[in-house]
C-alpha cells in the first residue's frame, strides 16, 4: 500500500534552518510529482512548493520561495525540503503529498512532522 | 492570482444535508480541476472528491461535488449527515498561470 512518512520535524530559532524528508513505499516512486503542504495554527492548509517526477521542475509558494528548497532522491524514493531562514510564521505541520496527475490532485497524504519556529 | 473563498463555517443537524461552497477569484474552473480534502483533528488531510466530482473508492456516496463554469464556483455536498463528518473541509485546484497549488480557506463542518 502507498505510504509516505515524514521526517526531520523540530523546534528551531528564526533565522535558523530544518531538513524535512519524506520516504515513500507502495508505488513508482519516479512516476509522481511531490508535494509540501503545511497546516498553520488557525489558517489552514498552505501549499508549499512541488517537484516533478524527474525533479526537473520545482515551483514554491509566494511565501517561502528563496528560503525552502525542495528536492528529490528517486534512488531512495525520498523527497525533501529545505528550510533556511526560519520564520516564527512557519511554524506548522509539514505533509508531504503524492500528485496523480501533476495538476495538484493529491491522492495521498504522510501523517505530518511538526515544525516550531520560536526565540 | 487565484483565489479560493469557502465559508469559515457550516453547521448542520444529523441526518440532513449540507453543502459547501467554493468561490474562485482571479483563475477560472474552466481550465482545471477541483478537489475537496476532509480532514478531522489531528489527522492528514484525505480527498473525497477528485476532478471536480469524481469520488475516490472508499469514499461514501454521500459526498457529491459540482461545479458552475458560469459562476466560478464549486460545491461539496454531503447527504445524510453523520458525526463522523465533523471535520474541516478545503476546496483546491491549480493555477495555470503560474503553476501553483491553490487551497480554499477551509470550512469547519459542525454536525449537531
Amino acid at each position: 500500500q502507498v505510504q509516505l512518512v515524514e521526517s526531520g520535524g523540530g523546534v528551531a530559532q528564526p533565522g535558523r534552518s530544518l531538513r524535512l524528508s519524506c520516504a515513500a513505499s507502495g508505488f513508482t516512486f519516479r512516476s509522481y510529482g511531490l508535494h509540501w503542504v503545511r497546516r498553520t495554527p488557525g489558517k489552514g492548509l498552505e501549499w508549499v512548493a512541488l517537484v516533478s517526477s524527474d525533479g526537473s521542475e520545482k515551483y514554491y509558494a509566494g511565501s517561502v520561495k528563496g528560503r525552502f528548497t525542495i528536492s528529490r532522491d528517486n534512488s531512495k524514493s525520498t523527497v525533501y525540503v529545505q528550510m533556511n531562514s526560519l520564520r516564527v510564521e512557519d511554524t506548522a505541520v509539514y505533509y508531504c503529498a503524492r500528485d496523480r496527475d501533476g495538476y495538484g490532485n493529491f491522492d495521498f497524504w504522510g501523517q505530518g512532522t511538526l515544525v516550531t519556529v520560536s526565540p | 492570482n487565484f483565489v479560493l473563498t469557502q465559508p469559515h463555517s457550516v453547521s448542520e443537524s444529523p441526518g440532513r444535508t449540507v453543502t459547501i461552497s467554493c468561490t474562485g477569484s482571479g483563475g477560472s474552473f474552466a481550465s482545471t480541476s477541483v478537489q475537496w480534502y476532509q480532514q478531522r483533528p489531528g489527522s492528514a488531510p484525505t480527498i473525497v472528491i477528485h476532478d471536480d466530482d469524481q469520488r475516490p473508492s472508499g469514499v461514501p456516496d454521500r459526498f457529491s461535488g459540482s461545479t458552475d463554469s458560469s459562476a466560478n464556483s464549486a460545491s461539496l455536498t454531503i447527504s445524510g449527515l453523520k458525526t463522523e463528518d465533523e471535520a474541516d473541509y478545503y476546496c483546491q485546484s491549480y493555477d495555470t498561470y503560474n503553476s501553483h497549488v491553490v487551497f480554499g480557506g477551509g470550512t469547519k463542518l459542525t454536525v449537531l
